[in-house]
C-alpha cells in the first residue's frame, strides 16, 4: 500500500497477557517511530529507528516494552505482561529523512494506529 | 518534563474568522517545528513546518510564526472552515536526537 499500515487496528486483551503490534512503513522510509496516545493525552514518544543506527529507546516507559525493526522494513512493538495503564492508541510513523533536514518533505507519515484495551 | 507545551486544550472559532493555536517549548536546541492535524480514529497528518532560520512560513490558509527568543510558535488559520475542526499537535525536533517531540494537542472546533 501507499501509506503506513498498522495491525491489528483494535486489540482487547486481559491484564498480564503479552501483545504484539505491527507496523509496515512506507517503502524506502529510513526512519520509523512509535508513539502512543492515552485517553485525553498528547502523543508520547516511545522509540525511534533510523536506518541501521542503534534505536533511540528513551521513551519506552518500562522494560515490559520492546520494539524491533529489521533493516528498513516492518517493525513490531511488544508489550509484555500488559497492565491497564497500557491501554492507548499506539501510532507508528515513518519518514524518508531525519526531521529537520532541508527539503521540506521530511515530515512523518502516520498510520491509523492500533487501539489497545487492557481489561 | 513536557518540552513542548500546548496550554489551551480547546479552542472554538466561528467560520470565517481566524484561528490561532499556540505552542511553547523549553529546549533551545530545537531547530525544526511542525504542526499536525488529527481527526478522530485517524493518524495525525502533516500540516506545515518551519525551520529555526525562519520566523514565518505560509501555505494557503495556514501560517506558522516562530519567535525563537520567546520559544513560542503559533499556527494561524484564516479563514477558518468547519472542516478544520480537529486536534492540532505541534512538534519539535533537534539536529542531534532526530526524534519528534509532540505537544498535548489543542482541539479546534469551527462552528458555522
Amino acid at each position: 500500500g501507499a501509506g503506513v499500515s498498522q495491525s491489528p487496528s483494535n486489540k482487547v486483551t486481559e491484564k498480564g497477557k503479552d501483545v504484539e503490534l505491527r507496523c509496515d512503513p512506507i517503502s524506502g522510509h529510513t526512519a520509523l517511530y512509535w508513539y502512543r496516545q492515552r485517553l485525553g493525552q498528547g502523543l508520547e514518544f516511545l522509540i525511534y529507528f533510523q536506518g541501521n543506527s542503534a534505536p533511540d529507546k528513551s521513551g519506552l516507559p518500562s522494560d515490559r516494552f520492546s520494539a524491533e525493526r529489521t533493516g528498513e522494513s516492518v517493525s513490531t512493538l511488544t508489550i509484555q505482561r500488559t497492565q491497564q495503564e497500557d491501554s492507548a492508541v499506539y501510532l507508528c510513523a515513518s519518514s524518508p529523512l531525519r526531521p529537520g533536514l532541508a527539503g521540506g518533505g521530511d515530515e512523518l507519515f502516520f498510520g491509523e494506529g492500533s487501539r489497545l484495551t487492557v481489561l | 518534563d513536557q518540552q513542548v507545551k500546548q496550554n489551551s486544550p480547546s479552542l472554538s472559532v466561528q467560520e470565517g474568522r481566524i484561528s490561532i493555536l499556540n505552542c511553547d517549548y523549553t529546549n533551545s536546541m530545537f531547530d525544526y517545528f511542525l504542526w499536525y492535524k488529527k481527526y478522530p480514529a485517524e493518524g495525525p497528518t502533516f500540516l506545515i513546518s518551519i525551520s529555526s532560520i525562519k520566523d514565518k512560513n505560509e501555505d494557503g490558509r495556514f501560517t506558522v510564526f516562530l519567535n525563537k527568543s520567546a520559544k513560542h510558535l503559533s499556527l494561524h488559520i484564516v479563514p477558518s472552515q468547519p472542516g478544520d475542526s480537529a486536534v492540532y499537535f505541534c512538534a519539535a525536533s533537534d539536529g542531534v536526537t532526530d526524534k519528534l517531540i509532540f505537544g498535548t494537542g489543542t482541539r479546534l472546533q469551527v462552528f458555522p
